[in-house]
């Protein structure tokens, strides 16, 4: 069965330092992946999306995140961290026949002044 | 271009009472997708509906039921609240029946309380 882990529940960064959310995925065919982030009390939005070709993706924000298909892997990545990047983010795979996406629990990011 | 919006933001309901949630899909998508999310949880899928009908379900019981309209717009209801049904729940829309190609995007949730 199709499954997200985001291993880390919870990651402190200060200001301007690096960020790397890790996502392993389990997914029998290639799979489509998504990071969203979700403020406190807000929906999700979009932040990157991979289907094919070029496995390192750029998305909004300065966000970007790297396929590894040996690994099993979809990376979320920020070179310099803001205090506005402080959320919940969460990596997702496409379900397939259902149409639906699979979430991982999520990581919150806070971030120290 | 309009995002997709749902109402009401917030709902406090009682066990046993029954609950509709709304859905705008952004412009031009044709495909509404529901998810529950928890306290400290990632979004589960409910249901997906394209043109009208419901095209994939999740693992949530017939008392989950929902409708879209001709013009996108999508409805949840929920009958006989539970306790553990207190939850965010999303809307999302996309274009296209299968949407994995087709990014989803979401509204920013409603709020159910059952008490």
């Amino acid at each position: 069965a199709q499954s997200v882990t985001q291993p880390d529940i919870h990651i402190t960064v200060s200001e301007g330092a690096s960020l790397e959310l890790r996502c392993n995925y389990s997914y029998g065919a290639t799979p489509y992946l998504f990071w969203y982030v979700q403020s406190p009390g807000q929906g999700l939005q979009l932040l990157l999306k991979y289907f094919s070709g070029d496995t390192l993706v750029q998305g909004i924000k300065g966000f970007e995140a790297e396929f590894k298909r040996s690994q099993s892997s979809f990376n979320l990545r920020k070179p310099s961290v803001h205090w506005s990047d402080a959320a919940e983010y969460f990596c997702a795979v496409y379900g397939g026949s259902q149409g639906n996406l699979i979430f991982g629990k999520g990581t919150k990011l806070s971030v120290k002044p | 271009e309009t995002g997709v919006t749902q109402s009401p933001t917030h709902l406090i309901k009682t066990r046993g009472q029954q609950v509709t949630l709304r859905c705008s899909s952004q412009s031009g998508h044709n495909t509404v997708s529901w998810y529950q999310q928890a306290l400290g949880q990632g979004p589960q899928f409910i249901f997906q509906y394209y043109r009208e009908e419901e095209n994939g379900r999740g693992n949530f019981p017939p008392r989950f039921s929902g409708l879209q309209f001709p013009n996108y717009s999508s409805e949840l209801n929920v009958n006989a609240l539970e306790l553990d049904d207190s939850a965010l729940y999303l809307c999302a829309s996309s274009l296209g029946q299968t949407s994995g190609r087709g990014a989803q995007y979401f509204g920013p949730g409603t709020r159910l309380l059952v008490l």
